[in-house]
């Protein structure tokens, strides 16, 4: 059973655009959202991470917004370049459990 | 520094043999995890290991699968009796302790035929 529920499945968007990932999920236990990066043949890098104290969190061009009430959370890519041309994945886990439960990824494509 | 390493970065299998794939954690890291990702979907947990000890299994998905950690370093997943549907990317993360970053390594692209 899929704990985390992500889309779209792929997204394509011009350079200089905006990328817009969702996820959401069912267990409140959660406290700890984190978002991975995953280029063709490597594994998934952190890219910036959420605990639910906070609505919001910024890092250059990438934005999480967390909305508890709803159990959403979303990923904007801002200034979206050529580079940022991977796959995405969000997470979620409670932080004492250690466990990563993955949402089924986006692709995302940026043209030039 | 090095990052996660794992090895084979391919291997390909005749369905009932049996595979041993290797992780070679980030030095000091204390916590490592073992994912499947199956084609075109996220990482799903597998197995945990702090330090030599594995304090969760509750993801392998079934007693052809286990795994080793005999020194709290290095550590491999063993596949006995490989099927067609063990075929996936087997990721390898390490952590410095257990509720900090994982970093994940390359993965084993595993094709059983």
């Amino acid at each position: 059973q899929q704990q985390v529920k992500q889309s779209p499945q792929s997204l394509i968007v011009q350079k200089g655009g905006i990328s817009i990932i969702n996820c959401a999920y069912e267990n409140t236990a959660f406290d700890y959202f984190p978002w991975y990066q995953q280029f063709p043949g490597k594994g998934p890098a952190l890219l910036i991470a959420i605990r639910p104290d906070v609505s919001e969190k910024k890092e250059g061009r990438f934005t999480i917004s967390f909305n508890k009430s709803a159990k959403q959370f979303s990923l904007h890519i801002m200034d979206s370049q050529p580079g940022d041309s991977a796959t995405y994945f969000c997470a979620a886990s409670i932080v004492s459990m250690i466990e990563l439960s993955f949402g089924a990824g986006t692709t995302v494509t940026v043209r030039a | 520094g090095a990052g996660v390493s794992q090895s084979p970065r391919y291997k390909v299998a005749k369905r009932g043999q049996d595979v041993a794939l290797r992780c070679d954690p980030i030095s000091g890291h204390v916590s490592l995890f073992w994912y499947q990702q199956a084609l075109g979907q996220g990482p799903e947990f597998l197995t945990y290991f702090q330090n030599e000890a594995q304090l969760d299994k509750s993801g392998l998905p079934s007693d052809r699968f286990f795994a080793e950690r005999p020194e709290g370093s290095v550590s491999t997943l063993k596949i006995q009796r490989t099927q067609q549907e063990d075929s996936a990317v087997y990721l390898c993360a390490s952590s410095l302790n257990r509720e900090d970053t994982q970093y994940f390594g390359p993965g084993t692209r595993l094709t059983v035929l």
